[in-house]
C-alpha cells in the first residue's frame, strides 16, 4: 500500500509566480490535511479537506492561498504570486474515516524556495 | 484556541532514558499524540493519548493527565538513531485534525 505522495519534492519560484502542490493520499484515505513548517519550527495546520469539500481551512492565509480535494484526482494546495515568505516545506497528510485516532500518514513533503 | 509548550531541545547518552514534557492549552480535548521527524522528513506517529495513564510501545511510553493538561513522551534505552525532533499534538476525534507544538530536538551522543 502506497503512503502519501506528494510532488514536487522541491519547487523553486520567482516572486509573483504561483505554486501548486499536489498530494496524493494512502489508499482508503478519504480525509487530507496540510501544514506549512517553517525551518527549526513545527507543523502549522493550514487546511483539512474530504472529498470536494473544505471542513476547515482555518489556518489558511486570508489572501493567495486555496486547496482543493476533487472527486478525482490528487489534492491540490496552491499558492498564487508567492513571496519570501512563503519559502517553506509543505507537507501533506491523511487518515481514514471516522477518524479519533491522533494518527495521521504524512508525505515527505514539498519544499518551496522562493527567490 | 490552542497552545503547546514542550521544551526546545534535550540531550541525553546512549542506553539512558529521556522524558519530553509537553502541556497543553486547548478549548476542546479529544487527545494527546506524539509524533518524530528526522531531519525534516516526513514525520511518523508514534503515539495517541485519549485516557488518563501509561501507553507502553517497545521502548517509548506515553503518559497523559487531562486534569493537568499534561503529557509525555519516555523514551527508553536511547539509541543514536533516536536523534530526532519529536512533537507533541492535541486534537483526534472524529476530525482527525491535529495542532502540533513546536518540537523537542533531541540529540542523543554516544
Amino acid at each position: 500500500n502506497a503512503g502519501v505522495m506528494q510532488n514536487p519534492r522541491h519547487l523553486v519560484r520567482r516572486r509573483g509566480q504561483e505554486a501548486r502542490l499536489r498530494c496524493s493520499p494512502m489508499k482508503g484515505h478519504s480525509h487530507v490535511y496540510w501544514y506549512r513548517q517553517l525551518p527549526e519550527e513545527g507543523l502549522k495546520f493550514m487546511v483539512y479537506l474530504q472529498k470536494e469539500n473544505i471542513i476547515d481551512e482555518s489556518g489558511m492565509p486570508k489572501e493567495r492561498f486555496s486547496a482543493e480535494f476533487p472527486k478525482e484526482g490528487p489534492s491540490i494546495l496552491r499558492i498564487q504570486q508567492v513571496v519570501r515568505g512563503d519559502s517553506a516545506a509543505y507537507f501533506c497528510a491523511s487518515s481514514p474515516p471516522p477518524g479519533g485516532t491522533g494518527e495521521l500518514f504524512f508525505g515527505e513533503g514539498s519544499r518551496l524556495t522562493v527567490l | 484556541g490552542q497552545s503547546l509548550e514542550q521544551p526546545s531541545e534535550v540531550t541525553a547518552v546512549e542506553g539512558a532514558i529521556v522524558q519530553i514534557n509537553c502541556t497543553y492549552q486547548t478549548s476542546g480535548f479529544y487527545g494527546l499524540s506524539w509524533y518524530q521527524q528526522h531531519d525534516g522528513g516526513a514525520p511518523t506517529f508514534l503515539s495517541y493519548n485519549a485516557l488518563d495513564g501509561l501507553e507502553e510501545t517497545g521502548r517509548f511510553s506515553s503518559f497523559l493527565s487531562r486534569s493537568d493538561s499534561y503529557g509525555y513522551l519516555l523514551l527508553q534505552e536511547l539509541q543514536m538513531k533516536d536523534s530526532a525532533s519529536y512533537f507533541c499534538a492535541v486534537g483526534g476525534g472524529a476530525t482527525n485534525k491535529l495542532i502540533f507544538g513546536t518540537g523537542t530536538l533531541l540529540a542523543v551522543q554516544p
